[in-house]
């Protein structure tokens, strides 16, 4: 199985900042990651797929990156609905594997 | 609208069973592979399985905890996606979701659509 790292665990940070998260695999995955967002008590949410592609309706401020085994997920001036739990997640073989989550709370 | 509704959760003792049920509408079901993830009380997500469409053989995938205790089926009559779970176990406990797998950019799959969840408890 691949396993999936993400870094950090978890950062705290204020409507209107940019944060970056990074999710490593643990072989070359190419650019089969995606990245999902998880609500407080909903259902995760497709973001990015194919490591850059955003999903549709998904805020630009959204933008993902990388490829091999390396990958960011990058929000810009986050916003309160941005407060969340991150995964990423490959889907290069199978088993698809997440990351243990990158949860983003308030400053 | 695309909707995933679980249905069937609730507390089982230790090696009992419990089925799951996924009620799909707003797509064809028939085409769409589907998964099942859980995700244990404050902890993150996990693959449990995946069912193909009939037309590629209908085949399952199953993660290593769970497999030859799970079972995935289909029933495209009537858009329903099931999970047989037996000989539970504490671990087992979890939120778990049924989602669509799809084809979102050539030769890249993505779980694009997830139901709301539904909470198995495994406990004496």
């Amino acid at each position: 199985d691949i396993q999936m790292t993400q870094s950090p665990s978890s950062l705290s940070a204020s409507v209107g900042d940019s944060v970056t998260i990074t999710c490593r695999a643990g072989q070359s995955i190419s650019s089969y990651l995606n990245w999902y967002q998880q609500e407080p008590g909903k259902a995760p949410k497709l973001l990015i797929y194919a490591a850059s592609s955003l999903q549709i309706g998904v805020p630009s401020r959204f933008t993902g990156s990388g490829s091999g085994t390396d990958f960011t997920l990058h929000i810009s001036s986050l916003q309160p609905e941005d407060f969340a739990t991150y995964y990423c997640q490959q889907s290069y073989s199978s088993p698809p594997t997440f990351g243990q989550g990158t949860k983003v709370d308030i400053k | 609208e695309v909707l995933l509704v679980e249905s069937g959760g609730g507390l089982v003792k230790p090696g009992g069973s419990l089925r799951l049920s996924c009620a799909a509408s707003g797509f064809t079901f028939s085409n769409a592979w589907m998964n099942w993830v859980r995700q244990a009380p404050g902890k993150g997500l996990e693959w449990i399985g995946r069912i193909k469409s009939k037309s590629e053989g209908g085949p399952t995938d199953y993660a290593a905890p769970v497999k030859g205790r799970f079972t995935i089926s289909r029933d495209d009559s009537k858009n329903t996606l099931s999970l047989q779970m037996n000989s539970l176990k504490s671990e087992d406990t979890a939120v778990y979701y049924c989602t669509t797998e799809t084809e979102v950019a050539l030769g890249h799959n993505a779980m694009d659509v997830w139901g709301q969840g539904t909470t198995v408890t495994v406990s004496s």
